[in-house]
C-alpha cells in the first residue's frame, strides 16, 4: 500500500519551455503533498507544501510564480516549472501523506529535469 | 525553523562490520524522526522511523535510538552487506511547521 506515482520520470526540453510534473497517490487519499528539489550529491530541499483545495505554502526563496502548484483533488498534485532555464535542472520529487499529523511521507520516483 | 545536522558525510566499512550515522536537531517540538535510504537516481525509501515517545526501535539489522534531551538520534546498521551501500538521510518532522527537514546525507560504502 501507500504508492505514489510521479510522471514523467525524465524530461529534456529547451530553455523557456514550461514543464508539468504530476504526482498521484494511487491507493490512498492524500490531504497533503510535498514537492522537493534535489541537486546532485545534495539533500532534499522542500519547495512547497500542497494541501487539497487550498493554495500551496512555499518555502523561503522559492518563487511561487515560477513553480506553480495545483492540488485539485485528494489524489493529484501538479508542479509546473514555468519558463524553465538551465539552472532549474534538477531532480524533483513529490511525496504524499494521508494525514500530515501522522507521518510517514510516501515518495514518488522523482522527475529528472534537464533544461538545455 | 528546524535545522538537522548529519555526520559523517561519508562512511566506509567492511562487510560484516557495523555502521553508525548520527543526527542532531534543533527544534524541541520535532516529534517524528524517519531514516531514508536513497540509491542513485531513485526515490528515498523509508527504512525505519521513531516517534518522540520512544527511545529505541529495532528492525532486524537496523536500529534507531533517540535522545530527546540532547536532541540527537542515530541509525545503527549491523552486519553490513554490499547492498547496504547507498546514501542515508535522517529527517525530523515538526508538527507546528507541518514539514520534514532532512539532514545532509551520509554516503555509506560497504566493501568486501
Amino acid at each position: 500500500g501507500a504508492v505514489v506515482s510521479q510522471h514523467p520520470s525524465w524530461v529534456i526540453c529547451k530553455s523557456g519551455t514550461s514543464v508539468k510534473i504530476e504526482c498521484r497517490s494511487l491507493d490512498f487519499q492524500a490531504t497533503t503533498m510535498f514537492w522537493y528539489r534535489q541537486f546532485p550529491k545534495q539533500s532534499l530541499m522542500l519547495m512547497a507544501t500542497s494541501n487539497e483545495g487550498s493554495k500551496a505554502t512555499y518555502e523561503q526563496g522559492v518563487e511561487k510564480d515560477k513553480f506553480l502548484i495545483n492540488h485539485a483533488s485528494l489524489t493529484l498534485s501538479t508542479l509546473t516549472v514555468t519558463s524553465a532555464h538551465p539552472e532549474d535542472s534538477s531532480f524533483y520529487i513529490c511525496s504524499a501523506v494521508q494525514d500530515n499529523s501522522n507521518q510517514p511521507q510516501h515518495f514518488g520516483d522523482g522527475t529528472r529535469l534537464s533544461i538545455l | 525553523g528546524e535545522n538537522v545536522e548529519q555526520h559523517p558525510s561519508t562512511l566506509s566499512v567492511q562487510e560484516g562490520d557495523s555502521a553508525v550515522i548520527k543526527c542532531t536537531y534543533s527544534d524541541s517540538a520535532s516529534n517524528y524522526f524517519p531514516w531514508y535510504k536513497q540509491e542513485l537516481g531513485k526515490r528515498p525509501q523509508l527504512i525505519i522511523d521513531i516517534r518522540s515517545n520512544v527511545g529505541e526501535k529495532k528492525d532486524q539489522r537496523i536500529a534507531v535510538t533517540l535522545n530527546k534531551t540532547a536532541k540527537h538520534f542515530s541509525l545503527h546498521i549491523t552486519e553490513t552487506q554490499p547492498e547496504d551501500s547507498a546514501v542515508y538521510f535522517c529527517a525530523a518532522f515538526t508538527g507546528t511547521a507541518s514539514k520534514l527537514t532532512f539532514g545532509t546525507g551520509t554516503r555509506l560504502q560497504v566493501t568486501l
